[in-house]
């Protein structure tokens, strides 16, 4: 079974630039997550999607974050303009939602952000 | 707010010692407590709890989680170099949300 696939796996910006990273979830997964992990943090959720619809995205700093997944499958994550403090691995998982109790996460293998 | 606490941060043991993780939680509407192990990029799912008392083991790896006490520990027996990663603990919401804790460091030396 293929993982979650990311990418770029590294990325270098100056502030103020733009950035977008590209995240595809198991095949199936109804459920996929953002998350931003900060060096020496735990993960943070961003933004959770079932299918194509937003169910929580109030963690997202939403003046420079966005987020989409148009087609119920990939999904992109966009900052702009970027942050110094942006400069993170940014997870994207995956998990079967549903109507059971599925919460088994499937992480990718990040993108690591570096603002200079 | 929602918040996993996890502790020790860091810890350093020698090959073939038994370590404990601790992890205690205030989550809402709580469904879940999971444990994560991060060696480089991405977590790695190690266990899922849902009932408190039950002990989940997977070789020298086992956790235990107690839901009147909000707490779960994780448990490694003859550690390894190997065994060498942040362990991450998350406590799952209704909405299939994980909250996690900052993780603990272990560093198994030979």
């Amino acid at each position: 079974e293929a993982g979650v696939a990311q990418s770029p796996r590294y990325k270098i910006i100056e502030k103020r630039q733009s950035v977008a990273f590209w995240c595809n979830p198991i095949s199936g997964h109804a459920t996929l997550y953002w998350y931003q992990q900060i060096l020496g943090q735990g993960p943070k959720l961003l933004i959770q999607f079932q299918n194509n619809g937003v169910v929580d995205d109030s963690q997202l700093p939403k003046d420079r974050f966005s987020a989409e997944r148009l087609k119920g499958v990939d999904s992109t994550l966009k900052i702009q303009p970027a942050k110094l403090e942006d400069s993170a691995v940014y997870l994207c998982a995956s998990s079967l939602g549903g109507g059971g109790l599925t919460y088994e996460q499937y992480f990718g293998p990040g993108t690591r952000l570096t603002v200079t | 707010e929602d918040k996993v606490v996890q502790s020790p941060l860091s810890l350093v043991v020698h090959e073939g010692d038994t370590v404990t993780l601790n992890c205690s939680y205030e989550v809402t509407n709580f469904r879940s407590l999971l444990w994560y192990k991060q060696e480089k990029k991405a977590p790695t799912f190690l266990f899922m709890l849902t009932s408190s008392g039950i002990e989940k083991k997977s070789g020298r790896l086992s956790s235990i989680l107690d839901k009147k006490e909000l707490f779960s520990i994780l448990n490694i027996t003859a550690t390894q170099t190997g065994d060498s990663a942040i362990y991450l603990c998350a406590g799952g919401a209704g909405s299939y949300q994980l909250t996690f804790g900052k993780g603990t460091k272990l560093s198994v030396i030979p």
